[in-house]
């Protein structure tokens, strides 16, 4: 049973491109949560999907930020018109449904570092 | 908002020393406290806590919550140069009567153990 799988590992970009990074929730699940993690900080909460839906994107920046969960394949995080404050590792997570006390069901993937030039 | 603070920052120990984590939290509605290990990877689940008093153990590791100081440590015996990563915690909130994978996380503990 693969675990939370993401692509790419690593990601440069300059200024001003799109970044796309990708998320493959464990098998069995089917909620996606996307974090971010600026360097010497903690883990951010970024965004909650269900398959098709975006349940709470509270922790997402309002401009160029978007994130997706279709039917069919991975959930895609999305940066456009990318700055330099953009560098982070992002982080997916995933948990399956009716998971109660989601805490210890929570498993995530080892992380996309994006580096802006 | 819901925060999570971490002490220290950062520890360096040698091999055989006991160390001790803090985590602290302010959080609306708090279900579970959580602790993970990170090694420049993705975080790893170490424990969940839900009771106050109730001591989780696991081999080296062992953690304890005390909701009335809202409140938690993380307790590595006789460490090794493995335990070196960073240790977050993270608070669990219930949202409209349910939970999900919403954490909020302290900023973490850099923990170097030196052989």
């Amino acid at each position: 049973n693969a675990g939370v799988m993401q692509n790419p590992r690593h990601l440069v970009r300059r200024r001003g491109q799109e970044a796309r990074l990708r998320c493959s929730p464990m098998k069995g699940h089917s909620h996606v949560y996307w974090y971010r993690q600026l360097p010497e900080e903690g883990l951010k909460f970024m965004v909650y999907l269900q398959k098709e839906n975006i349940i709470d994107e509270s922790g997402m920046p309002k401009e160029r930020f978007s994130a997706e969960f279709p039917k069919e394949g991975p959930s895609i995080l999305r940066i456009q018109q990318v700055v330099r404050g953009d560098s982070a590792a992002y982080f997916c997570a995933s948990s399956p449904p009716n998971a109660g006390t989601v805490g210890e069901k929570l498993f995530f993937g080892s992380g996309t570092q994006l580096s802006v030039l | 908002e819901d925060k999570v603070v971490q002490s220290p920052l950062s520890l360096v120990v040698h091999e055989g020393d006991t160390v001790t984590l803090n985590c602290s939290y302010e959080v609306t509605n708090f279900r579970s406290l959580l602790w993970y290990k990170q090694e420049k990877k993705a975080p790893t689940f170490l424990f969940m806590l839900t009771s106050s008093g109730i001591e989780k153990k696991s081999g080296r590791l062992s953690s304890i919550l005390d909701k009335k100081e809202l409140s938690s440590i993380l307790n590595i015996t006789a460490t090794q140069t493995g335990d070196s990563a960073i240790y977050l915690c993270a608070v669990e909130a219930r949202a409209g009567g349910t939970s999900y994978g919403k954490l909020t996380f302290g900023q973490g503990t850099i923990l170097t153990v030196h052989p």
